[in-house]
């Protein structure tokens, strides 16, 4: 059964910095794709990052480009977010997606960790 | 930039037919995906590549795309359908979202 599990969302104040983690079993995690997609509350879905199966590729959204960075460990089967300069529009639930295919649909998502960023 | 529209509501009886719309320009040149988003959840993929479903999505659940619109169709709705609905399109954008309420 595929499962993914995020941690080390939390409180922190404006500037600071959060280090996201997912946890991945139930498949061959080296040979997927990965991304972190967020919902601030009462708002939408919105794609944060895209790493490549690799980590060769790597795509951020205009709102974090610059400030987020996304990374994994093929070995530890992990996908992470470091999150740094936060700012109140950052707070959202944050979720780590598998890409199913070639178009960049995500079949698999953890339940999210909520990360809230208020002083 | 590349803009989707999706009707902010979307109200139907159980048991009738539920239809969700994403427009775009030219939109049925590009891959739409369907998640279906309940409260305190994590999103479900229902529809990939226009027309396709995951396993486990019922078969109520269907999807098409040509020309500026690509629509997610839910036939026999039932309560437990009731959500909030986001098309996906051209690698990362999506929809704001469609609440489907089922009365």
């Amino acid at each position: 059964e595929v499962q993914l599990v995020e941690s080390g969302g939390g409180l922190v104040q404006p500037g600071g910095s959060l280090r996201l983690s997912c946890v991945a079993s139930g498949f061959t995690f080296n040979s997927f794709e990965m991304n972190w997609v967020r919902q601030a509350p009462g708002k939408g879905l919105e794609w944060v990052s895209h790493i490549s199966s690799s980590g060769n590729t790597i795509l951020y959204a205009d709102s974090v480009k610059g400030r987020f960075t996304i990374s994994r460990d093929n070995a530890k089967n992990s996908l992470y977010l470091q999150m740094n300069s936060l700012r109140a529009e950052d707070t959202a639930v944050y979720y780590c997606a598998r890409e199913g295919g070639n178009t960049f649909y995500f079949d698999y998502w953890g339940p999210g960790t909520l990360v809230t960023v208020s002083s | 930039s590349y803009v989707v529209t999706q009707p902010p509501s979307v109200s139907v009886a159980p048991g009738q037919t539920a239809r969700i719309t994403c427009g775009g320009n030219n939109i049925g040149s590009k891959s739409v995906h369907w998640y279906q988003k309940k409260s305190g959840q994590a999103p479900v993929l229902v529809v990939y590549d226009d027309s396709d479903r995951p396993s486990g999505i019922p078969e109520r659940f269907s999807g098409s795309n040509s020309g500026n619109t690509a629509t997610l169709t839910i036939r026999r709705v039932e309560v437990g359908d009731e959500a909030d609905y986001y098309c996906q399109v051209w690698d990362t954008l999506f929809g704001g979202g469609t609440k489907l309420s089922v009365l």
